[in-house]
């Protein structure tokens, strides 16, 4: 079976960065993504990572090392808007493109 | 580009009743997945279907079940309902490729007394 690990909450102020950290385990890997859910409302898709590396998108970069079964989500220059729940995910084997999502980490950011 | 929409956004049920929720996918999206996300927790996998035909299921029962539709619309029913299926619903529409994103709606937000 699939599972991931993520922290509960993480809390940070504005301007600085925070790390984000996901360790997984999985029957059959096809890459870690990441979502982002504010409060009431939909998961939005923030990265994928397919291969070993660091992906850069603005603010945000995903890394995943698939020896370590791990990855993190690096979020720069925190504004009050990141402020919300993130989720790692993997693709279920079994079940087409499917996801097994993480338990998710809520990220407050204050001022 | 039409997005992902759900309806009805919000319902309130009884314990043991049967509900329909629907789902229309977005524009060109051949894929549906449907999960169930309690307070406080991940989505949870309930089943995603390809061009009409269930090619997934997650770890719930057979009363959770699904339909998808030729214009690649989907519908949830749920039967026998119980307090614990008291949730928020997300629908998810995406290409079907490997590695496609997953293109969420607002999700319903399912209350069973």
């Amino acid at each position: 079976g699939q599972s991931l690990e993520q922290p509960s909450e993480v809390t940070a102020v504005e301007g600085a960065i925070v790390q984000i950290n996901c360790t997984y385990q999985t029957s059959g890997f096809y890459g870690l993504s990441w979502y982002q859910q504010h409060d009431g409302g939909a998961p939005t898709f923030l990265s994928y990572n397919g291969l070993d590396g660091l992906e850069e998108t603005g603010r945000f970069s995903s890394f995943l090392s698939r020896s370590d079964s791990y990855g993190y989500l690096l979020l720069q220059e925190l504004q009050m808007k990141d402020s919300a729940s993130y989720f790692c995910a993997v693709r279920d084997p079994q079940a087409g493109t499917a996801l097994i999502f993480g338990k998710g980490t809520t990220l407050s950011v204050s001022s | 580009e039409t997005g992902v929409t759900q309806s009805p956004t919000h319902l309130i049920k009884t314990r043991g009743q049967q509900v329909t929720l629907r789902c229309s996918s977005q524009s060109g999206h051949n894929t549906v997945s449907w999960y169930q996300q309690a307070l406080g927790q991940g989505p949870q996998f309930i089943f995603q279907y390809y061009r009409e035909e269930e090619n997934g299921r997650g770890n719930f029962p057979p009363r959770f079940s699904g339909l998808q539709f030729p214009n690649y619309s989907s519908e949830l029913n749920v039967n026998a309902l119980e307090l614990d299926d008291s949730a928020l619903y997300l629908c998810a529409s995406s290409l079907g490729e490997n590695h496609s994103p997953l293109h969420f709606g607002n999700g319903t937000r399912l209350t069973v007394t």
